[in-house]
């Protein structure tokens, strides 16, 4: 089974602090996606990168910026965190080219900005 | 993007087999239809998907009919364990898939 990690369940910082929050998939996947769930309001798509070194903006990603220097590793930051970025990150990974993506899902990391 | 309409919540007694419409007038030829199920605190699982007439695996059924407009997610005998948000996306490979806001699904004892 494909294992996607998301390297904090549970972060609290402070506003204007810089954040970085990690993925990490084990299955080789090329296509890697950011999404933020709030009460209310469903999933939506921050940031998205189908290739090393690549992304591409999404819905929502005013205030958000993305890294990717490996292919298993795709990293979200928050320049300068605010209080309506408390939400919940989920990262998701799948493979490129399928006509039927499947994504996977890590477990999700709830952000409290202060 | 295919746009998607599902209902917000249903309630359901355990034991009972529960079906989800879910609507998606302007789905493309090369559109797959994909339904995740999500739990409090945790990421979608992928569920099940389909592409015309019927998949079932062992989780749900999926019911697509010959116009694709719609699609229907059968839950076999539901337990309290089922009870989550259960999403349908359409969409094919070369872009990312949208949520929306999902089914909210309570089995009660």
């Amino acid at each position: 089974d494909v294992k996607v990690t998301q390297s904090s369940r549970y972060l609290v910082k402070r506003t204007g602090e810089k954040v970085f929050l990690e993925c990490v998939q084990d299955m080789d996947h090329e296509n890697m996606f950011w999404y933020r769930q709030d009460p209310g309001l469903g999933l939506r798509l921050i940031y998205f990168s189908y290739d090393v070194k690549m992304k591409e903006k999404g819905d929502i990603p005013e205030g958000y910026s993305v890294s990717r220097e490996k292919k298993e590793r795709f990293s979200l930051i928050l320049e300068s965190a605010s209080t309506n970025q408390t939400s919940m990150y989920l990262c998701a990974s799948s493979l490129k080219g399928a006509t039927n993506e499947k994504l996977f899902f890590g477990s999700g990391t709830q952000l409290s900005v202060l | 993007l295919a746009k998607t309409t599902q209902p917000i919540s249903m309630d359901s007694y355990e034991g009972q087999e529960v079906n989800i419409t879910c609507s998606h007038n302007n789905i493309a030829t090369n559109d797959y239809i994909t339904w995740y199920q999500q739990f409090p605190s945790q990421g979608p699982r992928f569920i099940i998907q389909g592409y015309k007439t019927k998949v079932t695996n062992e989780v749900a059924s999926l019911f697509i009919p010959a116009d694709r407009k719609s699609s229907t997610l059968s839950l076999p005998r539901v337990s309290l364990s089922d009870t989550a948000v259960y999403y349908c996306l359409v969409g094919e490979g070369n872009t990312p898939l949208v949520f929306g806001k999902g089914t909210r699904l309570s089995v009660i004892a």
